[in-house]
Parts: C-alpha cells; sequence; structure tokens
C-alpha cells in the first residue's frame, strides 16, 4: 500500500496523559499535514510541514501540541496532558510540491478518545 | 469564523437522481476549490477541484459549478448511486498559504454534507 499510513488508528487515554501519533507520508510527497476532525464538523488544519520544516501553525494547536518530521519523511504529533477537548479525529495528508493542484492524500486518521 | 459555508448539512437522493451540494466563500483570495468524498472511517479523498479561471468542470458522473461573482460553487452528481453515499466537503486553498506566506490557514473546510442515496 503506497498511501499515507496512520498509526494507531484508536487511542484511548485518561485525561492528562500524554500521547503520540505517527504519520507515514507518501514517499515521494515533500509536504505533509496534520488536520483535527470532530464529530460533524470537517477537518481543520493543525500544522504544515515542507520537508522537516515546520512552515505553518494553525491558532488551534496550543502549547500543548507539538509535531516534528525530523528527517522529512515520518512525522509524529504529540499531545501532552490530554483534555477531553482533544477527542477528535487526527489526519494527515501528503501533497507533492503544489505546481498550481493542490492534491492532498489523507490517511485514515487516529481516532483519539481522552476519557 | 467560517470562511466556507456548506449546505445542505444531510440530503437524501434517489437512485438514479441528481445531488446537489452548494457552497460559498467569502475570502475572495481562495483560488483553488476542490470536493473530498469521506466514506466512513476514512481519511477524506480527493474527488474533483476546479480554478476560478473555468465555470464548470465536469469528470465522469460530477461536475462542479462555479460562479465567481457570487462566490458560490456547487458539487452535482448525476446518476447517483448508493455507492455514492457518503459525507461530501466542499474545500479551498488560499495560495498565500501554500507559498509559506503565513498567516493563513491551509486547506479550509466546509461543515461537510451526509448524503444518502436511497435504492
Amino acid at each position: 500500500d503506497t498511501g499515507v499510513s496512520q498509526d494507531p488508528r484508536h487511542k484511548i487515554t485518561k485525561r492528562g496523559q500524554n500521547v503520540t501519533f505517527r504519520c507515514d507520508p507518501i514517499s515521494e510527497h515533500n509536504r505533509l499535514y496534520w488536520y483535527r476532525q470532530t464529530l460533524g464538523q470537517g477537518p481543520e488544519f493543525l500544522t504544515y510541514f515542507q520537508n522537516e520544516a515546520q512552515l505553518e501553525k494553525s491558532r488551534l494547536l496550543s502549547d500543548r501540541f507539538s509535531a516534528e518530521r525530523p528527517k522529512g519523511s515520518f512525522s509524529t504529533l504529540e499531545i501532552q496532558r490530554t483534555e477531553q477537548g482533544d477527542s477528535a479525529m487526527y489526519l494527515c495528508a501528503s501533497s507533492a510540491d503544489r505546481g498550481g493542484n493542490e492534491k492532498l492524500f489523507f490517511g485514515s486518521g487516529t481516532q483519539l478518545s481522552v476519557l | 469564523q467560517q470562511q466556507v459555508k456548506q449546505s445542505p448539512q444531510s440530503l437524501i437522493v434517489q437512485k438514479g437522481g441528481i445531488s446537489i451540494i452548494n457552497c460559498a466563500y467569502e475570502n475572495t483570495a481562495f483560488d483553488y476549490f476542490p470536493w473530498y468524498q469521506q466514506f466512513p472511517g476514512k481519511g477524506p479523498a480527493l474527488l474533483i477541484a476546479i480554478r476560478p479561471d473555468v465555470s464548470e468542470k465536469k469528470e465522469g458522473r460530477f461536475t462542479i459549478s462555479f460562479n465567481k461573482s457570487a462566490k458560490q460553487f456547487s458539487l452535482h452528481i448525476m446518476d447517483s448511486q448508493p455507492g455514492d453515499s457518503a459525507t461530501y466537503f466542499c474545500a479551498a486553498i488560499d495560495p498565500a498559504w501554500a507559498d509559506g506566506g503565513g498567516g493563513a490557514d491551509g486547506l479550509t473546510f466546509g461543515k461537510g454534507t451526509h448524503l444518502i442515496i436511497q435504492p
């Protein structure tokens, strides 16, 4: 499978715990994005990497959230001191250079439940 | 501030009918308008997209109609099939974001339309 893969698919944690998600983009894609989706809503942009550089961060991304893409390949999203409001689907997407067409390919997401 | 407004929230169409989903945007800097299809338990998948220099784009049974002056665009699904039952999202992108210009918020999505095609 050469699509975007995310791990784990589901994560249940207790409030206050730290969680980390992993995303493996399509291998030739240099752009990687994290989005958050809650029930009945469209995905909301969190952050964006071009290669290993984090170029954009949404106002939604509080200080408890941190993302890395150390070698310009896979990426991790960590949430520290989780809160119930963090419960959502966390989606990763990747794309090649825009070239006039921003085609994002999404993974199946990590569903986070904070108890 | 919701920059892309999508309607209806849910839609039921008979098999073989035409499904129509509408979106309106506010940011005149948007220059790329994709539609995504999402099945339960899956991430969104790009369905079709349009740029504002054309008024219509058709791919198979899917057509985007674009009205730049009204800042509106719509998705038409012809001959709707039960397999089309999914949630559809319109979206828009500001070129300043894609160039790393800062201050923008990536791909901006509507809230989605839950489409059910009845056999």
